[in-house]
C-alpha cells in the first residue's frame, strides 16, 4: 500500500486556470506538509498542517490555498496559474509537529507544467 | 534563518569506491536533526540517514555514515562500497522548529561502472 500518494503524478495546463492538487496518507500521521521543487531542483516547504490547522506557511502568494479535509488529506488548490508555477509539487507527512516524531514520507510527486 | 549549503553541485565515482558529498549549515539552535535524501531519477524523494544534533555518535545506515562535526556546523555523507543504484540526486537537510526541513541546492551524484 503507498503511504503518500498524490493526485495527479502530471497535470499540464494553460495559464490563467485553476487546478487541485490532492494528497493522501494512509500512516496515521497527525502533520501533513507541501513542498515546491523547482526547474533547478531546489526544494522548499511551502505550508504544513497539524491536525488540519495550519502551522507553517511560508512566503506563497495566496493563489496557492491548501485546504485539510481531515488529517488523512491535505490538498492544494491553485488559482489564476502562471508560469513560474510551473515545478514539482511534493507531499510529505510526519507522525507529529514535535522534532521527536520527525521522519517525514514524501508522496511522488505532481509534475504540473503551465502553458 | 537557517540555511544549509551543498557546495557540490555534481559529484562522479567508479563503481565500488568510497564517495564523500558535503554539506554544510547556519543555526543557532542547540537542538536539531539533520538528513541526507536521496532522489533518483523517478524522483521519489528517499531518506537515506539521519542525526541528532545531540548525540555525539555518528549515524551510520549500511553503506552510508556521514561525519558530524557540530562545531563546525559540518554534516558529510559517506557513501562506500558505491552501486550503480546510488545514481542520483542527494539533498542535505536541517530541522527546525515545526518540523520544517530546509534543503541544500542539491549534489548530483553518478555512479560509473
Amino acid at each position: 500500500d503507498t503511504a503518500v500518494s498524490q493526485t495527479p503524478k502530471y497535470l499540464v495546463t494553460q495559464m490563467g486556470n485553476d487546478k487541485s492538487i490532492k494528497c493522501e496518507q494512509n500512516l496515521g500521521h497527525d502533520t501533513m506538509y507541501w513542498y515546491k521543487q523547482d526547474s533547478k531542483k531546489f526544494l522548499k516547504i511551502m505550508f504544513s498542517y497539524n491536525n488540519k490547522e495550519l502551522i507553517i506557511n511560508e512566503t506563497v502568494p495566496n493563489r496557492f490555498s491548501p485546504k485539510s479535509p481531515d488529517k488523512a488529506h491535505l490538498n492544494l488548490h491553485i488559482n489564476s496559474l502562471e508560469l513560474g508555477d510551473s515545478a514539482v509539487y511534493f507531499c510529505a507527512s510526519s507522525q507529529d509537529v514535535a522534532q521527536e516524531a520527525y521522519e517525514q514520507y514524501f508522496g511522488p510527486g505532481t509534475r504540473l507544467t503551465v502553458t | 534563518a537557517q540555511t544549509v549549503t551543498q557546495s557540490q553541485p555534481e559529484m562522479s565515482v567508479q563503481e565500488a569506491e568510497t564517495v564523500t558529498l558535503s554539506c554544510t549549515y547556519d543555526t543557532s539552535e542547540n537542538n536539531y536533526y539533520l538528513f541526507w535524501y536521496k532522489q533518483p531519477p523517478s524522483r521519489q524523494m528517499i531518506l537515506v540517514i539521519r542525526q541528532e544534533a545531540y548525540k555525539q555518535q555518528n549515524a551510520t545506515e549500511n553503506r552510508f555514515s556521514v561525519n558530524f562535526q557540530k562545531a563546525a556546523k559540518s554534516f558529510s555523507l559517506k557513501i562506500s562500497d558505491s552501486q550503480l543504484g546510488d545514481t542520483a540526486m542527494y539533498f542535505c537537510a536541517f530541522m527546525e522548529y515545526g518540523n520544517k526541513l530546509v534543503f541544500g541546492a542539491g549534489t548530483i551524484l553518478r555512479v560509473k561502472s
